[in-house]
C-alpha cells in the first residue's frame, strides 16, 4: 500500500517570506506522480502543481516549486513571496499509474500567512 | 459554470436515513471518483469509475453504493447513514488521455444526527 505522510500539521509564514512544506511518501511503484493540492476555506481542492515521477527536473509553478528527490522519496513544497491568499489547508498526494489513477493523500498541512 | 457540480452542498439527515449525493462534470472526462474528508485524516477514496460499465470500490467503501448513470454524472449513496459518515464529501474527475491530474467538485458537507 502506498502512504503520503506530511509531517508539519501547521505552519506559518510572514507575508513576502519563503515556506517550504514537506511530503514524504513510501511505495514500491516506479511509474508514478506527485502533485500538491490547496484548500483555501472556501473548502475547494485547488491543484497547485505536478511532478511526474520520470522527471529529474523539479517542476515549478509561478510562486511554487517543489523539490522532488526520488531515493529519498521526498516531494517539499516550496511558496515564494507568501501572499494572504495562500493561506489554507496543503495536501500532498500520489498517484500510481497501475491502479486506475488512484489518489492517496496526505493529512495535510495548515499554513497560515501572517500579515 | 464550474466544469465538476455536487448537489447538495450541504446536508443533514438522521440515522438510519437514505441519502444520494450527485455529481456532474461538463469536463468530458471518462473517470469519476468520490472521497470523504475527515479532520486529520486527509481525503480518503470511496469509490471510482472509469465509464458507465466500470466501477470499483476504493479504501472505504463499507457503507456506501453508487451509481454511473451516465459518463457525466456519478452518484454516491449512503443507504442507512450513520453519524461516523459526517464528513466532507468530494467527487472528482480525470481523463485518461490528459494530464494525470485529478479535478475536484466543491465539496458536499454532510452532517448525520
Amino acid at each position: 500500500a502506498q502512504t503520503v505522510t506530511q509531517s508539519q500539521p501547521e505552519m506559518s509564514v510572514q507575508e513576502a517570506e519563503t515556506v517550504t512544506l514537506s511530503c514524504t511518501y513510501d511505495t514500491s511503484e516506479s511509474n508514478y506522480y506527485l502533485f500538491w493540492y490547496k484548500q483555501p476555506p472556501s473548502r475547494q481542492m485547488i491543484l497547485v502543481i505536478r511532478q511526474e515521477a520520470y522527471k529529474q527536473q523539479n517542476a515549478t509553478e509561478n510562486r511554487f516549486s517543489v523539490n522532488f528527490q526520488k531515493a529519498a522519496k521526498s516531494f517539499s513544497l516550496k511558496i515564494s513571496d507568501s501572499q494572504l491568499g495562500d493561506t489554507a489547508m496543503y495536501f500532498c498526494a500520489f498517484m500510481k499509474r497501475s491502479a486506475g489513477n488512484q489518489f492517496y493523500f496526505g493529512t495535510g498541512t495548515s499554513l497560515t500567512v501572517i500579515p | 459554470d464550474a466544469d465538476v457540480t455536487q448537489t447538495p452542498r450541504n446536508r443533514i439527515t438522521k440515522t438510519g436515513k437514505r441519502i444520494m449525493l450527485e455529481c456532474s462534470q461538463t469536463k468530458g472526462h471518462d473517470r469519476m471518483y468520490w472521497y470523504r474528508q475527515d479532520p486529520g485524516l486527509g481525503l480518503r477514496l470511496i469509490y471510482y469509475s472509469f465509464d458507465v460499465k466500470d466501477i470499483n470500490k476504493g479504501e472505504i467503501s463499507d457503507g456506501y453504493s453508487v451509481s454511473r448513470q451516465a459518463q457525466a454524472k456519478f452518484s454516491l449513496s449512503l443507504e442507512s447513514a450513520i453519524p461516523n459518515q459526517t464528513a466532507l464529501y468530494f467527487c472528482a474527475t480525470s481523463d485518461q488521455r490528459g494530464p494525470e491530474t485529478q479535478y475536484f467538485g466543491p465539496g458536499t458537507r454532510l452532517l448525520v444526527l
